[in-house]
């Protein structure tokens, strides 16, 4: 699966879009990109995924560019709740088991009031 | 968190003793998986289980064994506890491959 980079940490104001970027340059064509997010102490949750077409959510936008090279997580409208670390994921679908999701350091997100 | 439970939340053990943690899920989802976080690591693969019956080994997966002799109970056993195995253990689940994990709350191991 191929690496990605992200910011290790960002601030955003409460009711402003939170933009997180992530980059994947060496993704291959059949790699999806996931976005997860880890609230402190709690199980990590799945936000929202992509291969190539830019997809939304009640939870959230995700922004693939059109190489492929990258993408930005939105949330429309931050709240305190949003302050979590981000993981962005790229990873190769599998029919069968073996594919495991591998977490890199994430952005820390903080909302600020 | 909905469909799927861990359990113990907390759990104290001695060196030496084995230790099983429970994930069970009310989804009827194919795919389960235990991991295990711990600062500076992130979250590492330890098992999954792609079916009945049906187990694989992770990235960290020695001192640890599984067992899922049902859909939806997928069991993770500690051989012999270790205190390197002190950590937060997520059990996750999902319907098929494509689509998003859910995770447990976690359980806290201590071994002391």
């Amino acid at each position: 699966d191929a690496k990605t980079t992200q910011p290790t940490s960002m601030d955003c104001a409460e009711g402003r879009a939170a933009n997180l970027p992530c980059n994947h340059s060496t993704i291959s064509g059949n790699e999806y990109v996931y976005w997860y997010r880890q609230i402190h102490s709690q199980g990590p949750q799945y936000i929202i995924h992509g291969l190539k077409n830019n997809e939304t959510n009640e939870m959230a936008s995700l922004i693939i560019t059109e190489d492929r090279k990258s993408s930005t997580l939105i949330l429309p409208h931050a709240t305190l709740r949003d302050t979590a670390v981000y993981y962005c994921i790229v990873r190769v679908v599998r029919n069968n088991a073996g594919n495991m999701l591998t977490f890199g350091g994430g952005t820390r997100l903080m909302v600020k009031p | 968190d909905a469909g799927i439970t861990q359990s113990p939340r907390h759990k104290v053990t001695e060196t030496g003793t084995p230790v099983t943690l429970r994930c069970h899920q009310t989804e009827n989802h194919r795919y389960m998986y235990w991991y295990r976080q711990d600062p500076g690591h992130g979250l590492r693969l330890i098992h999954y289980s792609y079916g009945v019956k049906d187990t694989d080994k992770g990235e960290v997966s020695d001192g640890y064994s599984v067992s899922r002799s049902k859909t939806e109970d997928f069991l993770l056993t500690l051989e012999s506890a270790t205190s390197s195995q002190t950590s937060v253990y997520f059990c996750a689940i999902s319907r098929t491959d494509l689509y998003g994990y859910t995770f447990g709350s976690g359980t806290r191991l201590t071994v002391v």
